[in-house]
């Protein structure tokens, strides 16, 4: 079974930093992978998702992220942090031919002024 | 923004009632998903739909029942409420073919007394 392991619970930076959130996943099979991003009180909404080719991924709001498949991972970067980046972070995984997401706990991302 | 709503938003009940959550869709999307989101285990996914009247079991199904009559909509059904039920609830969607992200509806929070 895949799973999604997003090792930092919380992170801070100060506004302007650049930031760097982990996930590591285990997949037997070509993975096929997202961000998603929580604000308080809200759904989720897709940062961006990585299916094949380029291993550098572009997303919205200045996001990135770069598959690595040596290291199965799929971090997400972003070269200055903005308040508004404050929300909780969430790495999945999709499999059973792409209709199954299987996600990690989150990261909460605290922006400091 | 993917049409997509959720009904009610917000809901308390005694333990051993029965409730039920609404999704509502109207983007003609073929697949549904129901979610739970509780602190420290991310979403994990409770039952899906593949179309019309077709339903397959998630991570965490027990407890819960789903219906799909309309390809808009889509219920959760938990038959006798328990208090580990307390959790935020979101719906998803995604198209029919290949590996397409999911859309999220802005979830139910539903606590069970």
């Amino acid at each position: 079974a895949q799973s999604v392991t997003q090792p930092d619970i919380h992170i801070t930076v100060s506004e302007g930093a650049s930031l760097e959130l982990r996930c590591n996943y285990s997949y037997g099979a070509t993975p096929y992978l997202f961000w998603y991003v929580q604000s308080p009180g809200q759904g989720l909404q897709l940062l961006l998702k990585y299916f094949s080719g380029d291993t550098l991924v572009q997303g919205i709001k200045g996001f990135e992220a770069e598959f690595k498949r040596s290291q199965s991972s799929f971090n997400l970067r972003k070269p200055s942090v903005h308040w508004s980046d404050a929300a909780e972070y969430f790495c999945a995984v999709a499999s059973g031919g792409g209709n199954k997401l299987t996600f990690g706990t989150g990261t909460q991302l605290k922006v400091e002024l | 923004d993917a049409g997509i709503t959720q009904s009610p938003r917000h809901k308390v009940t005694e333990t051993g009632t029965p409730v039920t959550l609404r999704c509502h869709q109207t983007e003609n999307h073929r697949y549904m998903y129901w979610y739970r989101q509780d602190p420290g285990h991310g979403l994990r996914l409770i039952h899906y739909s593949y179309g019309v009247k077709d339903t397959d079991k998630g991570e965490v199904s027990d407890g819960y029942s789903v219906s799909r009559s309309k390809t808009e909509d889509f219920l959760l059904t938990l038959e006798s409420a328990t208090s580990s039920q307390t959790s935020v609830y979101f719906c998803a969607i995604s198209e029919s073919t290949g590996v397409h992200e999911q859309y999220f509806g802005p979830g139910t929070r539903l606590t069970v007394t």
